[in-house]
């Protein structure tokens, strides 16, 4: 148990609709990562939060977005899902950002679009 | 840009068996080195990191170099358990990327290990 959940563990929606992912970290962890990881895609890296600010944008589609509260949990809004949104959502803390520090990953959220 | 690359798999082995699983990197600064394995159904766990040349990283009986002069981090254990069967994942993070200590990961290897 890496002391990362996220909820909920499986989601099944239809195209079209919104989806809320939700993350919390490890306690006293600053920084929280998002990744999607899909067959033809493999594991990419979405968008990163430290301290409650957006820190990195990677691959991340213009109806995905995400936040980052002052208790440090973390939520990634998919919106306008496409069948091609189906994967599997993944958190990951670390408790600052500095290079080569260790990311410890959520279970994470699969997720399948209808 | 930064990139991993990996074998491909399945690698199918008999139990103790000798492994290695292939791993280079391209990256614009001096980038950190992971190995993460993910077991069916489950997360990914860290397995091993290096963070600076001629490290060695090593957990659990696996151990993996990092080669700057061949961009290398190969992945080995002397004798394997079925219970290492997993995907195992190759991953960097440059500070000097854009995205900071976001991980770049390879395609990912599947090892299977039967009795």
């Amino acid at each position: 148990d890496s002391g990362v959940t996220q909820t909920p563990k499986h989601l099944i929606t239809a195209t079209g609709q919104r989806v809320t992912l939700r993350c919390s970290p490890r306690s006293g962890d600053l920084s929280v990562y998002w990744y999607q990881q899909s067959l033809d895609q493999g594991l990419q890296f979405l968008i990163q939060y430290y301290n409650g600010e957006e820190r990195a944008k990677g691959n991340i589609l213009e109806r995905f977005s995400a936040q980052q509260f002052p208790d440090l949990h973390s939520e990634l809004n998919l919106s306008s899902l496409e069948l091609g949104d189906s994967a599997l959502y993944f958190c990951a803390s670390s408790v600052t950002q500095g290079p080569g520090e260790t990311q410890y990953f959520g279970p994470g959220t699969r997720l399948l679009v209808l | 840009g930064n990139s991993v690359t990996q074998m491909e798999g399945p690698v199918t082995l008999s139990e103790e068996a000798f492994l290695t699983i292939n791993c280079t990197y391209t990256a614009t600064g001096y980038p950190s080195l992971f190995w993460y394995v993910q077991y069916p159904g489950e997360g990914l766990q860290l397995l091993l990191k290096a963070t600076k040349a001629d490290d060695k990283g090593s957990n659990k009986g696996f151990e993996a170099t990092y080669r700057k002069e061949t961009t290398s981090f190969h992945l080995e254990k002397g004798s394997v358990q079925v219970s290492d069967s997993a995907v195992y994942f190759c991953a960097l993070s440059d500070p000097l990327s854009h995205a900071g200590n976001m991980l770049t990961f390879g395609g990912g290897t599947r090892l299977m290990v039967k009795p």
